[in-house]
């Protein structure tokens, strides 16, 4: 089985654009988690998409935001980007919740 | 709300040394737990994950973790660490609302 994929692998932006990521999960699974990583703050969850629906919601600001498809992939979207958006942003996917995810190898978005 | 802690924030041993990285977590109710490790360059990949049963699990290329529910937690062990366990070691927990919380991560550095 394939596993999870992302684009782009690397990204750089400039203040007060926004940015689009995306994700394809690992074929059958249905649900797909985002995180942002740095080194200060760990992995933070960002949100979670079920059929299309977001069914969970970190503590990140409106200007983050997601969808997902009928086919399971995802996307992320980061409007009017500041530089404190610098990080890896990572896609997990997973059959359900409370499932095992698995990882893809994740977004790194500098912001100049 | 939920948290994971890790308290171990760099660990640095030499091969043959025996490993034990910490995990706390807040929650009451049932979990699912997991440790992960992210090699250099390389995705975040589970290391092994507790779901019910026997509260001593074991994972891939040696590594163990025991559930004490009594104390929240959820410590990662190996007898004998090798250099190419060098790495970053995340544990997490599922519980309630389907959300995956993450620690800040444990970098482990093995001398050879």
């Amino acid at each position: 089985k394939a596993g999870v994929t992302q684009t782009p692998r690397y990204l750089i932006k400039t203040r007060g654009q926004q940015v689009t990521l995306s994700c394809s999960p690992i074929s059958g699974h249905r649900s797909v988690s985002w995180y942002q990583q740095t080194p200060g703050q760990g992995l933070q969850f960002l949100f979670e998409y079920f059929s299309e629906t977001q069914r969970n919601k970190g503590n990140f600001p409106g200007r983050f935001s997601g969808r997902q498809f009928s086919n399971s992939r995802s996307e992320m979207n980061v409007s009017t980007l500041e530089l404190g958006d610098s990080a890896l942003y990572l896609c997990a996917s997973s059959r359900d919740s409370l499932e095992t995810q698995y990882f893809g190898p994740g977004t790194r978005l500098l912001v100049l | 709300a939920q948290s994971v802690s890790q308290h171990n924030h760099h660990v640095i041993l030499s091969e043959a040394a025996s490993l034990e990285l910490g995990c706390n977590y807040s929650y009451g109710g049932t979990v699912n737990l997991f440790w992960y490790v992210q090699y250099p360059g390389q995705h975040l990949q589970l290391l092994l994950k507790y779901f019910s049963g026997d509260p001593l699990v074991k994972g891939i290329k040696g590594f163990e973790a025991e559930f004490i529910k009594s104390k929240f937690s959820f410590n990662l062990r190996k007898p004998s660490v090798q250099w190419s366990d060098t790495a970053e070691y995340f544990c997490a927990v599922n519980g309630s609302l389907n959300k995956f919380y993450f620690g800040s991560g444990t970098k482990l550095n093995v001398k050879p």
